[in-house]
């Protein structure tokens, strides 16, 4: 089966640029919850979206959205990029509405220039 | 502000002998906690969890302590092996917020030959 899968692999953008980030989640999970790892620092947790509701959100400025599609495919977008957005963005999956058993996918490194 | 602290970036064992990596927390709420793996270039992997009903959890060659007067929890592995050789990141959750998960910055094990 294939696990979590996220795209692109690698980004690179300019400064105020906007960015969409896309996962899919292992098939018949319905949570997907995605985390920004800063180089040297462990995951920030940024949104958890579970049967296309948001249910929880991180500390992060209105620039970062995301949503959930009927496929429980989700996409992570970020605009007016900051340098400071440069990092690893994991996303993680789960078949039931809580982080035990989740599984991550192996990120979408983004930089920011 | 971290909640959750891995005060040792680094670690190196000989193969075979035992490895331990630490992690504190500051959050008295927190009552599940979490351990994960990363290799590079791929997500982190769920390795083993605790409640805090528990004080110790253990599965195979891995065992979770917890000592919540001392808000520590540390990972033993016995005998270490060169696979092991990861980033390990230590997550915690509050009980009415499991769908978001704090993670440490992470320990770097090297496991000698």
């Amino acid at each position: 089966d294939a696990g979590v899968t996220q795209s692109p692999t690698h980004l690179i953008k300019t400064r105020g640029q906007h960015v969409t980030l896309r996962c899919s989640p292992i098939s018949g999970h319905k949570s997907v919850s995605w985390y920004q790892q800063v180089l040297g620092q462990g995951p920030q947790f940024i949104f958890q979206y579970y049967e296309k509701e948001e249910r929880g959100r991180g500390n992060f400025p209105d620039r970062f959205s995301a949503r959930q599609f009927p496929n429980y495919s989700s996409e992570l977008n970020v605009n007016a990029l900051l340098l400071g957005d440069s990092a690893l963005y994991l996303c993680a999956s789960s078949s039931r509405d809580r982080l035990y058993g989740y599984t991550f996918g192996s990120g979408t490194r983004l930089t920011v220039v | 502000d971290q909640q959750v602290k891995q005060n040792s970036p680094s670690l190196s064992v000989q193969e075979g002998r035992i490895s331990i990596l630490n992690c504190d927390y500051t959050n008295s709420m927190f009552d599940y906690f979490l351990w994960y793996k990363k290799y590079p270039a791929e997500g982190p992997t769920f390795l083993i969890s605790i409640s805090s009903i528990k004080d110790k959890n253990e599965d195979g060659r891995f065992t979770v302590f917890l000592n919540k007067s001392a808000k520590h929890l540390s990972l033993h592995i016995v005998p270490s092996q060169p696979g092991d050789s990861a980033v390990y990141f230590c997550a915690a959750s509050i009980l009415n917020r499991r769908n978001q998960f704090y993670f440490g910055t992470g320990t770097s094990l090297t496991v000698i030959p």
